[in-house]
């Protein structure tokens, strides 16, 4: 099947600074990606969603300064946890859609953890 | 409110035994349906979806999931579970039509398989 890869799958970064976490699809052109965040014991809560070459659209009570997201290409998201708090770690993992119903392909999360 | 139950949060079988995971959903029609599988470090893969026709449904590695319109239900089954079936397993919803890979999530199950 197809291939998302995250990275990085772990990151530990210190307060007050910003984090990146790249969303690639390596074997085809994903026309819309999704970004989700994990807390453990609970369900995926999708964050926004990335088309290439538009705005995110993000999910009510997610912050759109927070968490800046750029789809400059069909292979390649990124999300920018910006000033990073203790409260923002979690596990953010994107998916990206090949264009079909269901046609979703998860990479394989990243742990941020804020000091 | 949209919405995806799974009622167990965690689920012990032995080796050999049958399996079925509950899901039930809360949505204004009938949505398209999904069961995912995550094992550690990994990204979620789709195990099997329901659009339409028959309301049995195979997946990959010999699950198979029943979807029950009456009960709004969309149970997982496999009929002898592997000890490589040890997971987490999560139930999703997504619209018909329109932004179709826009789903929600239930909460999981962590499967955890005995020899």
């Amino acid at each position: 099947g197809a291939v998302v890869s995250q990275h990085p799958s772990w990151v530990i970064c210190k307060s007050g600074t910003s984090v990146k976490i790249e969303c690639r699809s390596l074997d085809f052109q994903a026309t819309t990606m999704f970004w989700y965040r994990q807390f453990p014991k609970q369900s995926l809560m999708l964050m926004a969603t990335s088309n290439e070459g538009s705005k995110a659209t993000y999910e009510q009570g997610v912050e759109k300064d927070k968490f800046l997201i750029n789809h400059a290409s069909l292979t390649l998201s990124t999300l920018t946890v910006t000033s990073a708090h203790p409260e923002d770690s979690s596990f953010y993992i994107c998916s990206a859609s090949g264009g079909l119903p269901g046609e979703l392909f998860f990479g394989e999360g990243s742990r941020l953890t804020v000091l | 409110a949209q919405s995806v139950t799974q009622p167990d949060i965690h689920i012990t079988v032995s080796e050999g035994a049958s399996l079925e995971l509950r899901c039930n959903y809360s949505y204004g029609a009938t949505p398209y349906l999904f069961w995912y599988v995550q094992s550690p470090g990994q990204g979620l893969q789709l195990l099997l979806k329901y659009f339409s026709g028959d309301t049995l449904v195979q997946g990959i590695k010999g699950f198979e999931a029943e979807f029950k319109r009456s009960q709004s239900s969309f149970n997982l089954r496999k009929p002898s579970v592997h000890w490589s079936d040890a997971a987490e397993y999560f139930c999703a919803v997504g619209p018909r039509g329109g932004a179709t890979n826009k789903l929600i999530f239930g909460t999981g199950t962590l499967l955890a398989v005995q020899p």
